[in-house]
């Protein structure tokens, strides 16, 4: 059965303080791998898709990586405004996105 | 450009009465989905249309729940009767491939008494 699971539920962090959050999954045929953000009340957003282990993308102070079982989003920096849940998810043939349950990040000053 | 607009945004409704989501896609995207977010089971697909044909209803809960897609620019998630246990937010989404990227509207959050 595709699974999606992400760690750790809820990060909180300093502003500056610098972080990674982990998907890992277990999905058959995998055509690529998603990472969205939440703010409260809002629809999920789009940031990343990864392809191929090894692939990697950058959007301002967030770094997605991927491997053959893990994605990681890496925060570097992060400021206030990073605050949201990140949401993963993955496709395979087949099938629409299914997704992880998130990380909640909070960024204070 | 507008987004994938939902309505109505909250409705709060007693069991057993009928609900009707509605959403309207981004235009030019072929396939549209429904998903559910609770606290509990996080996004769950309930049923995605690819050219306006339902392609997979298996994430639908039970008979109560039904979704059509009459045209490209519309679609409907009906609930009846609803149940308390269906309070959620429920998310339409619309893309230009069925496994590209998803356009989420901002969501319609169900509360049944």
């Amino acid at each position: 059965e595709d699974q999606v699971t992400q760690s750790p539920e809820a990060l909180r962090l300093q502003e500056g303080e610098s972080s990674s959050l982990n998907c890992s999954y277990t999905v058959s045929g995998l055509r690529g791998l998603f990472w969205y953000r939440q703010d409260p009340g809002k629809g999920p957003e789009f940031l990343f898709t990864l392809y191929s282990a090894g692939e990697e993308k950058e959007k301002e102070r967030l770094k997605a990586t991927l491997t053959k079982k893990e994605s990681f989003l890496h925060i570097t920096a992060p400021k206030p405004e990073d605050s949201a849940t990140y949401l993963c998810a993955v496709a395979r043939a087949g099938t629409a996105l299914i997704f992880g349950k998130g990380t909640t990040l909070s960024v204070s000053s | 450009d507008a987004g994938v607009i939902q309505s109505p945004r909250h409705e709060v409704t007693e069991m057993g009465q009928e609900v009707t989501l509605r959403c309207k896609p981004i235009s030019g995207h072929n396939s549209l989905f429904w998903y559910r977010q609770t606290m509990m089971r996080g996004l769950e697909l309930l049923i995605y249309f690819n050219n306006n044909v339902p392609i997979d209803d298996s994430g639908m809960p039970e008979d109560r729940f039904s979704a059509k897609m009459p045209n490209a620019s519309f679609s409907t998630l009906k609930i009846q009767p609803s149940e308390p246990r269906d309070s959620a937010v429920y998310f339409c989404a619309s893309s230009l491939e069925r496994t590209g990227e998803l356009f989420f509207g901002e969501g319609s959050r169900l509360t049944v008494l």
